[in-house]
């Protein structure tokens, strides 16, 4: 099984409404990102998430860690167009010095007008 | 957020050539940069780790002689498929990471979409 798992995995919603994407580690997070993707583009840094707790708001998109879960969810709010894409949860899972990221399995989310 | 550029866009070639990214960091300096390959609908695999002015980190079962990487400065990061073969057509993509910028943050180039004839 994968280390970084994402929920759902494909999505389709009315523009307008509200949607969460989950992100679950099987193992210990020591930071957690989230980036969104275009299919056949590079990925767009949206948030860093490393504190328990924390959460993250940018715009229309809320992000929240669950340190002890090892879970993180983003939220967005009055879903639009702009939002659609392939939605990437990235995960340190080492406490040493800086190593490498691992990449959930992506969210792809349509937004329907 | 910062700007990683990535040249080619897009490229075909013929089985048996070899076939150069670029991968460059254009507002700071990336001290590591990763080599990512993904498959269509797929996340993404990391193949390597490079660090400037040393030998890259190749993740179990990346061929370093087939995929060379080279990170011969603060700036700029190349990924060469040697003898490219039409199984080596990808989507590849690289990143950036470096002080000046939020720690562990990796930011993104716009990936580079390899196809072997």
């Amino acid at each position: 099984s994968q280390e970084l798992e994402q929920s759902p995995q494909s999505l389709i919603v009315q523009e307008g409404k509200n949607l969460t994407i989950n992100c679950t580690s099987s193992k210990t997070l020591y930071g957690l990102y989230w980036y969104k993707q275009k299919y056949g583009e590079g990925l767009i840094f949206l948030m860093m998430l490393q504190k328990g707790g924390e959460e993250k708001s940018h715009e229309k998109i809320t992000a929240k860690l669950d340190e002890k879960k090892q879970q993180s969810s983003l939220h967005i709010t009055a879903s639009q167009p702009s939002h659609a894409g392939i939605y990437l949860c990235g995960a340190d899972i080492s406490r040493t010095s800086y190593d490498k990221v691992i990449f959930g399995p992506g969210t792809s989310l349509s937004v329907i007008p | 957020g910062a700007v990683v550029s990535q040249h080619p866009s897009r490229v075909i070639c013929k089985s048996g050539t070899s076939v150069k990214i670029e991968c460059r960091s254009l507002d700071f300096q990336a001290t590591t940069m990763f080599w990512y390959r993904q498959f269509p609908k797929q996340s993404l695999m990391l193949m390597a780790t490079s660090n400037e002015g040393s030998k890259a980190t190749y993740e179990q079962g990346v061929e370093k002689d087939k995929f060379l990487i080279n990170h011969a400065s603060l700036t700029l990061s190349t990924l060469t498929v040697t003898s490219a073969h039409p199984e080596d057509s990808s989507f590849y993509i690289c990143s950036a990471a470096g002080w000046g910028r939020a720690k562990n943050i990796q930011y993104f180039g716009a990936g580079t979409r390899l196809s072997v004839l």
